[in-house]
C-alpha cells in the first residue's frame, strides 16, 4: 500500500531558527515529489523534485529529493512568524492522476 | 486574474442530508479534482475530471459523486451524509491532467 510519512508531526521554533522537515514515502511507479504549505485553508504550491540530488530553492525555502532513501527534506532558515503553516508532503505516480498525500507537518514560529 | 473558487465556504448539514459543492477553475484550466481532507490529515484524492470526463476516482463510496461542466466549473455531491464526511474539501485545477495543481480554499462541512 502506498505511504507517505513525514515528520516530525509538529514543531514549535523561534524567529531566526532554522528548520528541517522530512518526508519518507513508499509508492509503486514514483514520478515526482511535491511540497505544499497550507496556511489556512487552500494548500499552495513550494516545490516539485523528480531528480535525486538537486536542490531546489526559492528564498529561505530549500527542498531535495533522495530516491535511493525513498526521502525528501525541507529546509527553511532564518524562520519568521509567516512561515508558521501546515506543510504537506505528496508523491505523485506515473500513470495516475492524482496526488497521496502524508499527514502534514505543523510548523509554529514564535517571536 | 481569479484563483480557484469554490462556494459555500461553510456548510451544516444533518446526517442523512445531501450536499453540493461547487468549484469554478482559473480561466484556461481544463482539469478540476476534488480532495477530502479531515482534520488532522492530508488531502485525500476523491475525483478527477478533464474535459468534462472522470479521469480518476479515489477510495470513495458511492455515496460521492461528481460532474463537470462544458464551462469546466465542478460539481461534488455527496448523499445521505454522515458524521464522518466532516471535512475541508477541496478543489483544484490544473490546465491539463498531470500538470501542477492550484487549490481553492475550500468549503469546510460539518455534518451534526
Amino acid at each position: 500500500e502506498d505511504k507517505v510519512v513525514q515528520s516530525p508531526l509538529s514543531l514549535v521554533v523561534h524567529e531566526g531558527d532554522t528548520v528541517t522537515l522530512n518526508c519518507s514515502y513508499e509508492v509503486t511507479n514514483f514520478r515526482s515529489l511535491l511540497w505544499y504549505k497550507q496556511e489556512k485553508k487552500a494548500p499552495t504550491f513550494l516545490f516539485m523534485l523528480t531528480s535525486s540530488g538537486i536542490e531546489k530553492k526559492s528564498g529561505r525555502l530549500s527542498s531535495i529529493l533522495d530516491k535511493k532513501e525513498l526521502s525528501s527534506i525541507l529546509n527553511i532558515t532564518a524562520t519568521q512568524t509567516g512561515d508558521s503553516a501546515i506543510y504537506l508532503c505528496a508523491v505523485e505516480r506515473a500513470g495516475a492522476n492524482n496526488l497521496f498525500f502524508g499527514t502534514g507537518t505543523r510548523l509554529t514560529v514564535i517571536p | 486574474d481569479a484563483g480557484v473558487t469554490q462556494s459555500p465556504t461553510h456548510l451544516i448539514k444533518t446526517r442523512g442530508q445531501q450536499v453540493t459543492l461547487r468549484c469554478s477553475p482559473i480561466s484556461g484550466h481544463k482539469s478540476v479534482s476534488w480532495y477530502q481532507q479531515v482534520l488532522g490529515q492530508g488531502p485525500q484524492f476523491i475525483f478527477q475530471y478533464y474535459e468534462k470526463e472522470e479521469r480518476g476516482r479515489g477510495n470513495f463510496p458511492d455515496r460521492f459523486s461528481a460532474r463537470q461542466f462544458p464551462n469546466y466549473s465542478s460539481e461534488l455531491n455527496v448523499n445521505a451524509l454522515l458524521l464522518g464526511d466532516s471535512a475541508l474539501y477541496l478543489c483544484a485545477s490544473s490546465l491539463a491532467i498531470r500538470e501542477k495543481l492550484f487549490f481553492g480554499s475550500g468549503t469546510q462541512l460539518s455534518v451534526l
